[in-house]
């Protein structure tokens, strides 16, 4: 069974740098095909592609927000770091891990985390 | 970057009726890397079709997704009380950054 976890502080500051750890289990991200993405979704918002990496640690990162994110992966734990600089009240959301299986075609971002609420406020 | 653009934002229907929702590309996904997701209130979104038109464990055959280069539509021939959620689409994996739609709110 495919299960992703995001945990990270549920409260940050403004200014303060944000990291969220996605852990998963029931597969592997050195499986080719296989990508972990981030994505956030403000209060009552649609949902934002924050940042991928694939199999082979390829990075994307969402346009607008680039600058301040990075993403990264320990395969060793099964874990997907991410992290966002520069918080502010905008960034307020839940955030949310997903998989893309890539080992059959076509892919299929097939099984998401069940989301962290991260708050920015003084 | 790839725009997707739903519409309608608003669909009123009742249940037991058509619901047609559209996802609109900026530019042609060569690959039809397009899926389809539900969200309720309080919930991750659901994945109801990759692919443009590959349905999901567990996805009735009351939905439908097609569509090709840059026009997608998902379709439910008759709406169930448990099909009224906000939909959205996403295309991914081929022309990162991946997006998403703005998403349809589908409601009774």
């Amino acid at each position: 069974q495919v299960t992703l976890r995001e945990s990270g502080p549920a409260l940050v500051k403004p200014t303060q740098t944000l990291t969220l750890t996605c852990s998963f289990s029931g597969f592997s991200l050195s499986t080719s095909g296989m990508s972990v993405f981030w994505i956030r979704q403000p209060p009552g918002k649609a949902l934002e592609w924050l940042a991928r990496i694939d199999w082979d640690d390829d990075k994307y990162y969402s346009t607008s927000l680039r600058t301040r994110l990075t993403i990264s992966k320990d395969t060793s734990k099964n874990q997907v770091v991410l992290t966002m600089t520069n918080m502010a009240p905008v960034d307020t959301a839940t955030y949310y891990c997903a998989r893309i299986r890539g080992s059959s075609f076509p892919p299929a971002p097939d099984v998401w985390g069940k989301g962290t609420t991260v708050t920015v406020s003084s | 970057e790839i725009v997707l653009t739903q519409s309608p934002g608003t669909l009123s229907l009742s249940p037991g009726e058509r619901a047609t929702l559209s996802c609109r590309a900026s530019q042609s996904l060569t690959n039809s890397y397009l899926a389809w997701y539900q969200q309720k209130p309080g919930q991750a979104p659901r994945l109801l079709f990759y692919g443009a038109s590959r349905r999901a464990t567990g996805i009735p055959d009351r939905f439908t997704g097609s569509g090709s280069g840059t026009d997608f539509t998902l379709t439910i021939s008759r709406l169930e009380p448990e099909d009224f959620a906000v939909y959205f689409c996403q295309q991914y994996g081929s022309s990162p950054p991946d997006t998403f739609g703005q998403g349809t709110k589908l409601e009774i």
